[in-house]
């Protein structure tokens, strides 16, 4: 079946402008994962959802990230005003749910901003 | 921030040899992930170890884990030049509230034909 899908695959934007980047989770998956990676490092965990609402956002790294989810399927992650320090590839994974359930990653979007 | 550390951050071997790499970590947790990450994009789920397990194994990898000493090994047997990849231990703990997945910075495992 179809994987995890996320939309652009790459996205190049200027300082201070709203980017948002789009997520379809693996039919069937209640969980959803945002993560950031960063050049040489691991992904980092940014927020999760449980169906429509988010379990746990405490990665985001402050208000200018949001994210909603608002069918239980479909995830948008928004950056507001955007930073140099924002460039990163941004992973979704989603999964069945629960702590013993393998996450599914999709291929990522890779944020540039000038 | 970083769950722990993969050792070493990078392996070059000779096809056909095998490559280890491990991984060690700093809290509780439920279970034990390995993940592939090529050219820097999507992650392919390798293998889940619980808690409560202490090896298990999938074609031609092999992962223990040591609870008590907090780490795990990722062994793969018989390399081949399509090995050459990232790989990344991440561990999932309920008790943090969510079952967000932590990782490491990974080991980069070049594989020479």
């Amino acid at each position: 079946g179809a994987g995890v899908s996320q939309t652009p695959s790459n996205k190049v934007t200027e300082k201070g402008k709203y980017v948002e980047l789009r997520c379809d989770p693996i039919s069937g998956h209640t969980a959803l994962y945002w993560y950031r990676q960063s050049l040489g490092q691991g992904p980092e965990f940014l927020i999760y959802f449980q169906g429509t609402g988010a379990a746990d956002d405490s990665g985001l790294p402050n208000d200018r990230f949001f994210a909603v989810r608002p069918e239980g399927s479909v995830s948008t992650l928004k950056i507001q005003r955007t930073e140099r320090g924002d460039s990163a590839v941004y992973l979704c994974a989603s999964s069945l749910g629960g702590v013993q359930e393998t996450q599914y990653f999709g291929p990522g979007t890779r944020l540039l901003v000038l | 921030s970083q769950q722990g550390e993969e050792d070493p951050q990078a392996l070059s071997i000779q096809e056909g040899e095998n490559a280890t790499m491990n991984c060690s970590y700093k809290t509780s947790i439920n279970n034990l992930q390995w993940y592939r990450q090529n050219s820097g994009r999507g992650l392919v789920h390798l293998i889940l170890i619980r808690s409560n397990e202490r090896e298990k194994h999938s074609g031609r990898l092999r992962v223990t884990l040591d609870t008590s000493k907090k780490s795990s090994s990722l062994l793969i047997t018989a390399s081949r030049a399509a090995d050459t990849a990232s790989y990344f231990c991440a561990t999932a703990y309920s008790g943090a509230g969510s079952y967000q997945l932590t990782f490491g910075k990974g080991t980069k495992l070049s594989v020479i034909p």
